[in-house]
């Protein structure tokens, strides 16, 4: 089956800009979605489709592709925006499936 | 407002059965795939199973294929997954989670809050 390769941790200083990627075969033939999840909640979508963010996500947060990776960066980071980040796709193997990547912690110093 | 809500985890010994429950509401249920996504404690997210909106389609990732079958109630607005023969690698924070029709990607667009399965002895 396919995988999603992230980078474990990342750290961005305050109002800085940061890009957290997600590197794997299917993203050639899929979008990636990412999500945000903090300690205790939820995951929350935050990206989706090329460049598309749900309802009431920040505008600085935005996606891009190339390949076999896709990016999700944040563009001036925020205390609230330290949390962790996952990508997901479907899996191109042939299997319908659903692969997530490993997650990145996001710390903002 | 879209609500997903999860019940029916718990502590269970290795080899037993539990049966999730994911109640829908906020949204036309019959019109949606619908996912069962896990995260073991300090881990990452493991997706688990998925089930298209009129039960058509069902998968599983291959660490639970013959063990867990979902299915779904769309009179009932309910989701659930039934597991057996629970091994203490299962014992995860089970979510439910909405996914909309797309063919290019895997976009789970409401999630709940999730229920803590327990598989030990």
């Amino acid at each position: 089956s396919s995988e999603l390769t992230q980078d474990p941790a990342v750290s961005v200083a305050l109002g800085q800009t940061v890009r957290i990627t997600c590197q794997g075969d299917s993203l050639r033939s899929y979008y990636a979605s990412w999500y945000q999840q903090k300690p205790g909640q939820a995951p929350v979508l935050v990206i989706y489709g090329k460049n598309n963010r749900p309802s009431g996500i920040p505008d600085r947060f935005s996606g891009s592709s190339s390949g076999n990776t896709a990016s999700l960066t944040i563009t001036g980071a925020q205390a609230e925006d330290e949390a962790d980040y996952y990508c997901n796709s479907r899996d191109s193997s042939g299997n319908p499936r659903v692969v997530f990547g490993g997650g990145t912690k996001l710390t903002v110093l | 407002e879209v609500q997903l809500v999860e019940s029916g985890g718990g502590l269970v010994k290795p080899g037993g059965s539990l049966r999730l429950s994911c109640a829908a509401s906020g949204f036309t249920f019959s019109s949606y795939s619908m996912n069962w996504v896990r995260q073991a404690p300090g881990k990452g997210l493991e997706w688990v199973s998925s089930i298209s909106s009129s039960s058509s389609y069902i998968y599983y990732a291959d660490s639970v294929k013959g063990r867990f079958t979902i299915s779904r109630d769309n009179a009932k607005n309910s989701l659930y997954l039934q597991m057996n023969s629970l091994r203490a690698e299962d014992t995860a924070v089970y979510y439910c989670a909405r996914e909309p029709p797309s063919i290019t990607a895997a976009d789970f667009d409401y999630w709940g809050q999730g229920t803590l399965v327990t598989v030990s002895s």
